[in-house]
């Protein structure tokens, strides 16, 4: 029963470094989603894929993008590392809208 | 600008009392809304959810409340555990669920 796996669960970057942060469901749902969570300021939703071969702009997206690889997986992209990128980011998968179910997040910081 | 709103970041109560936990929303198109569960290091965990069309919904311990008038929802947890101290939040939806909007967590602390 895993769910929702991201890799890493933690990492550094320096300013200007890129990264992909992983992310796959084995639920075979057809929706997914990154969040981020800043402290003060919830859950905001960066993008997300309502189906496999659609993606759409969140909140959030300036900075990211996403490739929805195949049904199961959905990435996240940092071309160019900031440190208003550091947070803790949230994947998610959802059979199609509603009952979110979250992986455990990446933590990222950005120095 | 913040369209699900928990004006209260933190909220402590004694086991086996009633928590009620607050939210209010701007968007009249919203027509879905969930509260989640998050512990320390973990992903938030969906805990119970409410259809526009409806003012109440019950699960065990955990009651969630409609007002669409006033745009607001509470969650109530009655009798409180101390398991249940986490991060609560509320989310809203205008499109069967996409693309939630989350409020920014209201703190729970059940102290025995």
């Amino acid at each position: 029963n895993a769910g929702v796996t991201q890799t890493p669960k933690f990492q550094v970057l320096k300013t200007g470094q890129s990264m992909t942060l992983q992310c796959a469901q084995d639920m075979n749902h057809n929706s997914m989603y990154w969040y981020r969570q800043d402290p003060g300021m919830g859950l905001r939703l960066i993008y997300y894929s309502a189906s496999e071969g659609t993606t759409d702009k969140g909140e959030v997206p300036n900075g990211y993008n996403v490739s929805r690889l195949n049904k199961r997986e959905f990435s996240l992209r940092l071309e160019s590392a900031a440190p208003s990128q550091t947070s803790v980011y949230f994947c998610a998968s959802s059979p199609a809208g509603y009952g979110y179910t979250f992986g455990s997040g990446t933590r990222l910081t950005v120095v | 600008d913040q369209q699900v709103k928990q004006n209260s970041p933190s909220l402590s109560v004694q086991e086996g009392r009633i928590s009620i936990l607050n939210c209010d929303y701007t968007n009249s198109m919203f027509d879905y809304f969930l509260w989640y569960k998050k512990y320390p290091a973990e992903g938030p965990t969906f805990l119970i959810s409410i259809s526009s069309i409806k003012d109440k919904n019950e699960d065990g311990r955990f009651t969630v409340f409609l007002n669409k008038s006033a745009k607001h929802l509470s969650l109530h947890i009655v009798p409180s555990q101390p398991g249940d101290s986490a991060v609560y939040f509320c989310a809203a939806s205008e499109n069967s669920g996409y693309a939630l909007n989350f409020g920014k967590g209201t703190s729970l602390l059940v102290t025995p």
